[in-house]
């Protein structure tokens, strides 16, 4: 499979809490990026993160990268309702190539 | 300013029939263009890249084609519909984002394709 994965499949959080995703892939990359998605439309840039940096910030998101184990998490903190949409991580390997996650259903009870 | 648009939104087509889903790109040049197919709450899978007018790069064998007559234009598809070509297909480029110094994908609403 082309597919990286990306657990929980489903995460269900009140608002306020601190929501957590993780993405593993398969191969060497440039960087990795974060999306989303809000049900029945395109995606969404939110952040990326090159592989020779292990972690970034931006507003509420914080992204890790562990190129070792081949693996990102995305970290929304302080979570609102407005949140409420699936998230995919996406790996650029340079070959003009995005191979994306599975993704992860972010739903945001207020 | 740089837009992407993509059509139809929705469409019912019997099996067995063509397809034909259109994506342009307005306010650049060049780009590389991208198709995805999303199935019911699923990842997006890499069908089809070109990086340039007439060079197609396909990663999935399957019933469907590109093309790329236009250096803004790229269409997908089919001569006859399956059952299994239902789904959400997007179409992406990938300008370069000043705020992360790399390409990142921009992204079309989408074509949602069911497949009766």
């Amino acid at each position: 499979s082309q597919q990286g994965e990306e657990d929980p499949q489903a995460l269900s959080i009140q608002e306020g809490e601190n929501a957590t995703m993780n993405c593993s892939y398969k191969t060497s990359i440039n960087n990795l990026q974060w999306y989303r998605q809000n049900s029945g439309r395109g995606l969404v840039h939110l952040i990326l993160i090159r592989s020779n940096e292990r972690e970034k910030h931006s507003g509420r998101l914080r992204v890790t990268l562990d190129t070792s184990k081949k693996s990102s998490s995305l970290l929304i903190t302080a979570s609102r309702a407005a949140d409420t949409a699936s998230y995919f991580c996406a790996t650029d390997t340079g070959t003009y190539k995005y191979i994306f996650g599975t993704g992860t259903r972010l739903k945001v009870l207020a | 300013s740089q837009t992407i648009h993509q059509w139809p939104a929705t469409l019912v087509q019997p099996v067995g029939s063509p397809l034909s889903l259109e994506c342009t790109v307005e306010g650049t040049s060049n780009p590389n263009l991208y198709w995805y197919r999303q199935a019911a709450g699923r990842g997006l899978q890499l069908l089809f890249y070109s990086v340039g007018i007439g060079q197609i790069s396909s990663e999935v064998p399957q019933n469907l084609s590109a093309s790329r007559p236009q250096d803004r234009q790229f269409i997908l598809s089919s001569k006859k519909l399956l059952l299994s070509d239902s789904g959400f297909y997007l179409c992406a480029w990938s300008p370069w984002d000043r705020d992360s110094g790399a390409n990142v994908l921009t992204f079309g609403a989408g074509s949602r394709l069911t497949v009766l």
